[in-house]
């Protein structure tokens, strides 16, 4: 895998569901992977930063596992709440400057 | 305490005009990153600075394009000559002083070049 790649591309779930999204990003040169939440209209909010691998991380009704070995990270969301609709973006830090390569991110509708 | 701002919200030029995009990051934070969202594409880094410094700057195009994070005041993305092309959402994000840290958005400038 060379770049950052999430699927699905977009998902619609009914309130009380449960979901999770893939992220597929390069195993060789991690750094970090980083999950963002993108609601429209503002500006990405960061969910979770992981760098170890087996690394679990929560968050209220969301939360991440990372494996650094094979090169992909799960997003999991717990009762999808209609507040929880935004688009999901995960990015890798392949180097120790910062930097990061973002997936194209999954688009997540919960309907009431 | 603010989160990053970015102004600009809006920006319309015609082409061959110059833009120039301001980013002030969070207060203690001198990190900063540019990012472009073109249309129907994901989020693009462009370069990364530190005060005075440009530490990584392999996202930007070679040509027009010019970034810096002066010892004071805001970050400056500037756009000489833009084209149609260079209509965008541009992003700023900082962080302190860690790379492992995550990076605060601001809202981005949206920029429309008739």
């Amino acid at each position: 895998i060379l770049n950052v790649e999430q699927s699905p591309q977009s998902l619609h779930v009914q309130e009380g569901d449960s979901t999770n999204f893939t992220c597929s990003f390069p195993s060789s040169n991690f750094y970090a992977l980083h999950w963002y939440r993108w609601e429209t209209a503002k500006s990405p909010e960061a969910l979770f930063v992981m760098t170890l691998n087996g690394d679990e991380k929560k968050k209220g009704r969301i939360s991440a596992t990372l494996n650094t070995k094979e090169g992909y990270s799960y997003l999991y969301i717990k009762g999808s709440q209609p507040e929880d609709s935004a688009t999901y973006l995960c990015a890798s830090g392949s180097s120790n400057t910062g930097k990061l390569i973002f997936g194209q991110g999954t688009t997540l509708q919960v309907k009431p | 305490n603010a989160g990053v701002m970015q102004n600009p919200r809006h920006l319309v030029r015609r082409r061959g005009q110059e833009a120039r995009l301001r980013c002030s990051p969070m207060k203690g934070h001198s990190h900063v990153y540019w990012y472009r969202q073109l249309p129907e594409e994901g989020l693009k880094f462009m370069v990364y600075l530190q005060k005075e410094n440009i530490i990584d700057e392999s996202g930007m195009p070679k040509e027009r394009f010019s970034a810096e994070f002066p010892k004071e005041g805001p970050s400056i993305l500037r756009i000489q000559q833009v084209v149609r092309g260079d209509s965008a959402a541009y992003f700023c994000a900082s962080s302190p002083g860690t790379v492992l840290g995550e990076q605060f958005f601001g809202p981005g400038t949206r920029l429309t070049v008739l």
